[in-house]
């Protein structure tokens, strides 16, 4: 199983970033796809899911107005746009697979991380 | 919403030593749907324990979990210089969320 995640960005207050994650060696719409991000020497800050079967997503009510999850499943990736960007969402963005075995397991494989940095 | 508090935020131990990690919830956490990871520098976080207490695949044995209800806890029986990083618990579920961490330094 493997999440490989677009290279890094930067980005001018007001713009918007796309970050993709191809996902390799496993049922690409068997398992939502999460994602977190990670502020410079902050702590885990979870964003949101979506269902790469259906579309369906749900987002962390702090981002709900900036953030779209899309997916092509015909080249097993998926999407996480943030609009509106400001120099506090500079940080490392991460897709996660949550796994599931009859019951959920946690977030069992990551991303490498996508630095973006906006700034002027 | 449920919020995941974590204690210490950062605890110096030596090579051997026992480390105890606590997560608090702020409500009760059904189905016991609480993760621990680990992060080094430059790292993605891996998943270390689920279900509050199930052993992640690959994982040495010396890391355990406990708890249940709003109160859980990360135990490393035995540091080894691995060990020495950033842990995390992640409630998943109906909601997600994640505690502040904990740093494990070295003494």
């Amino acid at each position: 199983v493997q999440l490989v995640q677009s290279g890094a960005e930067v980005k001018n207050p007001g713009a918007s970033v796309k970050v993709s994650c191809k996902a390799s060696a496993y049922t690409f719409t068997a398992f939502h796809i999460h994602w977190v991000r990670q502020a410079p020497g902050q702590g885990l800050e979870w964003m949101g899911w979506i269902n790469p079967n259906t579309g369906g997503t749900n987002s962390a009510q702090k981002f709900q107005d900036r953030v779209a999850m899309t997916r092509d499943t015909s080249i097993t990736t998926a999407f996480m746009e943030l609009t509106g960007l400001k120099s506090d969402d500079t940080a490392v963005y991460f897709c996660a697979r949550l796994g599931h075995d009859n019951k959920l397991v946690g977030l069992d494989y990551w991303g490498q991380g996508t630095l973006v940095t906006v700034s002027s | 919403e449920i919020e995941l508090t974590q204690s210490p935020g950062t605890l110096s131990l030596s090579l051997g030593e026992r480390a105890t990690l606590s997560c608090r919830a702020s409500q009760t956490i059904r189905s016991s749907s609480l993760a621990w990871y680990q992060q080094k520098p430059g790292q993605a976080p891996r998943l270390l324990i689920f279900d509050a207490s199930s052993g992640a695949t690959g994982n040495p044995e010396r890391f355990s979990g406990s708890g249940s209800g709003t109160d859980y806890t990360l135990t490393i029986s035995r540091l080894e210089p691995e060990d020495f990083a950033v842990y995390y618990c992640h409630h998943y579920g109906n909601s997600h969320v994640f505690g502040g961490g904990t740093k494990v330094e070295m003494k």
